[in-house]
């Protein structure tokens, strides 16, 4: 089973702190991705990367970075935490499927609910 | 560009009754579509996946969706439903882009089932 986990399901931050968000999965997946998810808007894509230190924005990457070193880890970066920053925070991979040339399936981890004071 | 659309944000149903949550979707290729479900507290899970190999697709949970290119739809139906039915559903769009596959996702429905 693939697995993606991520560090924290809760989290409470003070406006302005840095703050990280740690995602693993165990299946040598190229892609990892980083979500957020806000009641009524779905999820909305921050960042993705395709391999190690690659990465590309998304939708909404304002206020947010990112980290690849290893190809099993992907970290979201808040570098000063705001109150619009709350929010759930959803990590997933893929695999690149070459051969198909179809969109593969996305394994989401758990969620880290991230709340700013 | 990519879009999906999923008419109504809250469904209702009552236990043993059908089941039907509607996505439309935009695409400018043929498209990838999938059905995500997230129960409370949790991430999200594959239902399940069309790739153009058949139009009625069966996913887990007795959930099957069917692929109609006429109407650009994908909707998500259950013939009986119960009550671990309930849930907020996604349905996403895949398209490709900088060497990766990327989905679009609705913005969700949540069904609640009623005893």
């Amino acid at each position: 089973d693939v697995k993606v986990t991520q560090s924290s399901r809760y989290l409470v931050k003070r406006t302005g702190e840095k703050v990280f968000l740690e995602c693993v999965q165990d299946m040598d997946h190229e892609n990892m991705f980083w979500y957020r998810q806000d009641p009524g808007l779905g999820l909305r894509l921050i960042y993705f990367s395709y391999d190690v230190k690659m990465k590309e924005k998304g939708d909404i990457p304002e206020g947010y970075s990112v980290s690849r070193e290893k190809k099993e880890r992907f970290s979201l970066i808040l570098e000063s935490a705001s109150t619009n920053q709350t929010s759930m925070y959803l990590c997933a991979s893929s695999l690149v499927d070459g051969t198909s040339g179809s969109t593969d399936t996305q394994y989401f981890g758990p969620g880290t609910r991230l709340t700013v004071l | 560009a990519q879009s999906v659309t999923q008419l109504g944000s809250h469904v209702s149903v009552s236990e043993g009754a059908l089941v039907l949550l509607r996505c439309n979707y935009s695409s400018s290729v043929p498209p990838y579509l999938f059905w995500y479900v997230q129960y409370p507290n949790q991430g999200l899970q594959l239902l399940l996946k069309y790739t153009s190999a058949a139009t009625l697709v069966k996913g887990i949970n007795g959930f099957e969706a069917e692929f109609k290119k006429s109407e650009t739809s994908f909707h998500l139906t259950k013939p009986s439903a119960h009550m671990s039915d309930a849930a907020e559903y996604f349905c996403a769009v895949g398209y490709s882009q900088g060497g990766s596959e990327k989905l679009v996702f609705g913005k969700g429905t949540r069904l609640t089932v009623n005893p």
